[in-house]
């Protein structure tokens, strides 16, 4: 079974510019999940799909940041235009819809964004 | 609110020795507790997981935590020490409905040989 794929891995840009974050999850799962670390301090919890519905995006910092999960399947993460603060670690994880495994998260390796 | 305290941002134990690394949670409702660690260049994965069955829970790789109620604790520990265990860990707490995991600083262990 496939992981949790993110990609890219590395992204240095500069402050203002765009960047999108992807996120493909295991086949079947229906939960999706996008969290941050910022150097130094804790994960935080940005942003959760059901499918292609936004369950919960009461993580995210601002309306600089966009995410999207069309047809239910990868999810992207947007952010625009990047500033200085956005720079951290943006990690994906999915889960299974229900049961014991809904609450078991398996992530992705992260994708590093430096904001220079 | 949910909250989890990790004591010791860096851990540093021998080859072979006990490893302990502490756990404390804040929780008004019954909580989903869980490890997850992170090696180099790697993505976070479970290492053991509490879902209010067993206190005693054992995970991958040798490691296990004790549900400690009284104690609000969840506290990670393996025997031996190996030096491939040196990763960073991060203790997390799910409660309610939401599956919304709130994540201690993480703790940094160094097995030294």
């Amino acid at each position: 079974e496939a992981g949790v794929t993110q990609f890219p891995s590395h992204s240095v840009i500069e402050k203002g510019q765009t960047v999108t974050l992807r996120c493909d999850p295991i086949s079947g799962h229906d939960n999706l999940y996008w969290y941050r670390r910022v150097m130094g301090k804790e994960i935080k919890f940005l942003l959760h799909f059901v499918k292609e519905s936004k369950q919960d995006e009461s993580g995210m910092p601002n309306n600089r940041f966009l995410a999207e999960r069309t047809g239910g399947t990868y999810s992207t993460l947007k952010v625009q235009p990047a500033e200085l603060e956005d720079s951290g670690v943006y990690f994906c994880a999915s889960s299974q819809a229900r049961g014991s495994g809904a609450n078991v998260l398996t992530f992705g390796a992260g994708s590093r964004l430096t904001v220079l | 609110a949910q909250s989890v305290t990790q004591l010791g941002s860096h851990v540093s134990v021998s080859e072979g020795a006990l490893v302990l690394l502490r756990c404390n949670y804040s929780s008004s409702v019954p909580p989903y507790l869980f490890w997850y660690v992170q090696y180099p260049n790697q993505g976070l994965q479970l290492l053991l997981k509490y879902t209010s069955a067993a206190t005693l829970v054992k995970g991958i790789n040798g490691f296990e935590a004790e549900f400690k109620k009284s104690e609000t604790s969840f506290h990670l520990t393996k025997p031996s020490a190996h030096m491939s265990d040196a990763a960073e860990y991060f203790c997390a707490v799910n409660a309610g409905n939401n599956r919304k995991l709130i994540w201690g600083l993480g703790t940094s262990l160094a097995v030294n040989p």
